[in-house]
């Protein structure tokens, strides 16, 4: 079946602008996490949703930084005012349920110039 | 935050080597995950623990849930090279719902 989908796979902004990335889980996923790699990094957690429960946004780096998610589907991660340290590959992914492993969609690469 | 600490940070083996690497955290974990991730792509999901000293194998791979809860080692046996990656160990602590994951280890393969 389809696993997880982000688009674009690529973004090339310039610095100051606004940014909106697709997160499109696994349909009947209840858990969807957004984590930040830089180049040569690990992952670094942003943000989880899981079912109707309020977000975890513990891992935002600013209030820059903002994700929304419809229900049990897509998700969209918003980066206001982009600066050039926002520059990674932000990555999605999704789980059937809390203590499931997590299935990752390829990222969106991020640029900042 | 809960930090997972792993090591080594990179291995250079020859290939046909047994591979061995961990992770370890001061908070106790109830879930253990191991993941590859290939350039350009997501991290991919190796072996799943759920149990303290629970022993899991896939193929050639290896993982154990530490008996503590605060461990897991990852082995790999006779590497070849399509091993060649960035292996993550994730996991879940009993007091957050989220999972976190370790900073990897970078496998490279010597021709």
């Amino acid at each position: 079946g389809a696993g997880v989908s982000q688009s674009p796979s690529n973004k090339v902004t310039e610095k100051g602008k606004d940014v909106e990335l697709r997160c499109d889980p696994i349909s009947g996923h209840t858990a969807l996490y957004w984590y930040r790699q830089r180049l040569g990094q690990g992952l670094e957690f942003l943000i989880y949703f899981q079912g109707n429960s309020a977000p975890d946004k513990s891992g935002l780096p600013s209030d820059r930084f903002s994700a929304e998610r419809t229900g049990e589907s897509v998700s969209t991660l918003t980066i206001q005012r982009t600066q050039q340290e926002d520059s990674a590959v932000y990555l999605c992914a999704s789980s059937p349920g809390r203590n499931s492993p997590l299935h990752f969609g390829n990222g969106t690469r991020l640029t900042v110039t | 935050g809960q930090q997972l600490n792993q090591s080594p940070q990179s291995m250079f083996i020859q290939e046909g080597e047994d591979v061995s690497m961990n992770c370890t955290s001061s908070s106790i974990f109830n879930t253990w995950l191991w993941y590859k991730q290939d350039p350009g792509e997501g991290p991919v999901l190796l072996i799943a623990l759920y149990k303290a000293g629970e022993l899991t194998s896939n193929g050639r791979l290896t993982a154990q849930f530490g008996i503590t809860r605060k461990d897991s080692f990852l082995n790999i046996s006779a590497s070849i090279p399509s091993d060649v990656g960035i292996y993550f160990c994730a996991g879940k602590t009993l007091r957050d719902d989220k999972i976190i994951f370790g900073k990897g280890t970078r496998l490279h393969i010597l021709p």
